[in-house]
């Protein structure tokens, strides 16, 4: 499979754990995307990379939560100290380029699970 | 901030019906406008809108963006039980931002 893959898949963990979920973006895609989504609602963007570097960072992020991708190809969440309300699905995506507007479409993780319990 | 807005959050129709679902913006450096259909995993991309009055269609499924008014419209006509999801509208601008989404349920 050459999509774009993340893991675990699903995470059950108690209040206060920290949490980490790796995304391994398709091969020589640039731009890697973060969310957050919880049933019923669209995704809430969390970060993005160009390459190796963290351009944005959505202000919902708190510091708790911190996104890194080392060497520019796969990307790792962590979320410290997990609450109940970080209970959610958190995808990833990443495109070819600079972004979808170039022509590059955006392919999307299976997302993972988090159950804070 | 960037904004994303979707309407209606919620929608249930018959099959057969034609539906009609909103997306406005207000985003610094617009560069496109994304639809996605969402069913029980990751979205689906449905169309890109870059250009403003030109509609895009896909057998049932149309949309068309206005770049004055900052909205885009996606329309299901003959609306089929499949068609039943959470249609997603997504701006891109320096990233990615996604509305709230529109729960489509489609009846028999």
């Amino acid at each position: 499979d050459t999509g774009v893959s993340q893991d675990p898949r699903h995470k059950i963990t108690k209040r206060g754990q920290n949490v980490t979920f790796r995304c391994d973006p398709i091969s020589e895609h640039n731009r890697l995307y973060w969310y957050r989504q919880t049933l019923g609602q669209g995704p809430e963007f969390l970060t993005y990379f160009q390459n190796e570097a963290q351009l944005e960072k959505s202000r919902l992020l708190s510091d708790r939560f911190s996104a890194e991708r080392p060497k520019g190809s796969f990307s790792t969440l962590e979320i410290q100290r997990t609450e109940q309300g970080d209970s959610a699905m958190y995808l990833c995506a990443s495109s070819l380029g600079i972004g979808v507007s170039s022509g590059n479409t955006i392919y999307f993780g299976e997302g993972s699970w988090l159950t804070v319990v | 901030e960037d904004k994303v807005v979707q309407s209606p959050l919620s929608l249930v129709v018959h099959e057969g019906d034609t539906v009609t679902l909103n997306c406005s913006y207000e985003v610094t450096n617009f560069r496109s406008l994304l639809w996605y259909k969402q069913e029980k995993k990751a979205p689906t991309f449905l169309f890109m809108l870059t250009s403003s009055g030109i509609e895009k269609k896909s057998g049932r499924l149309s949309s068309i963006l206005d770049k004055k008014e900052l909205f885009s419209i996606l329309n299901i006509t003959a609306t089929q039980t499949g068609d039943s999801a959470i249609y997603l509208c997504a701006v891109e601008a320096y990233d990615m931002r996604f509305g709230a989404g529109t729960r489509l349920t489609v009846k028999p």
